[in-house]
């Protein structure tokens, strides 16, 4: 069964501090990862893809791939109160297919 | 652009009729369309892959017969549930990739639709 794993959370950061959100996934064989936030309610909407490992940057997200390790991070600096929402991680499943699999997402609170 | 769009967002219906849920790419040409089942405070789980002109590729556990899709055009796939009944209430999301662009790319989220079915 592949899988990908995230704390469910809550995780409370207050305002302005940084967000650190993980993820591991357990296919070797993925190529291509992604970040969409969700807020209640409402679709998933994307916030970053990665492929390669290191550190990808756009604004104030960051996202990091260690494909050794088999987990992806997403960092968010200077979170505010409308960062609050639940953080859903994907993996495409690997070379040729079109599916992912998502994380179970993790809850994030944005404290003012 | 790569705009998705779902309808309806919501609706509401009795149990052991249907329901059909429109996702249509409005300024793109999708040869792949996914459908998700999102239950409250669960993750997106994938029911089928849409492919244009040839039949769904459902998941494991997911009962064709009931969760009927088709892919008519490179711009609308429908989802019909049959013969609903209150266990199928959800929130069910689209998502496209455009033609021509990778495997590994993106996929455009409709915005979803809540079934409620009493």
């Amino acid at each position: 069964q592949k899988e990908v794993e995230q704390n469910s959370g809550p995780l409370s950061v207050p305002e302005g501090a940084i967000a650190s959100l993980n993820c591991t996934y357990s296919d070797r064989g993925s190529q291509s990862f992604f970040w969409y936030r969700q807020y209640s309610g409402k679709s998933p909407e994307l916030i970053m893809s990665i492929y390669s490992n290191g550190d990808k940057e756009d604004g104030r997200f960051t996202a990091q791939l260690n494909k050794a390790s088999q987990y992806v991070s997403l960092l968010i600096r200077d979170s505010q109160p409308s960062d609050s929402a639940t953080y859903l991680c994907a993996v495409n499943q690997g070379s040729g297919t079109y599916k992912y699999i998502f994380g179970t997402g993790t809850r994030l609170k944005v404290l003012a | 652009g790569a705009v998705v769009s779902q309808h309806p967002s919501w609706v509401i219906c009795k149990s052991g009729t249907s329901v059909k849920i429109e996702c249509r790419s409005l300024d793109f040409q999708a040869t792949t369309m996914f459908w998700y089942r999102q239950f409250p405070k669960q993750s997106l789980m994938l029911m089928a892959t849409s492919n244009e002109g040839s039949k769904a590729t459902y998941e494991q556990g997911v009962e064709k017969d009931k969760f009927l899709i088709n892919h008519a055009s490179l711009t609308l796939s429908t989802l019909t549930v049959t013969s609903a009944h209150p266990e199928d209430s959800s929130f069910y999301i689209c998502s496209a990739r455009v033609k021509g662009q990778g495997w590994n790319t993106e996929a455009f989220f409709g915005q979803g639709t809540r079934l409620t079915v009493v």
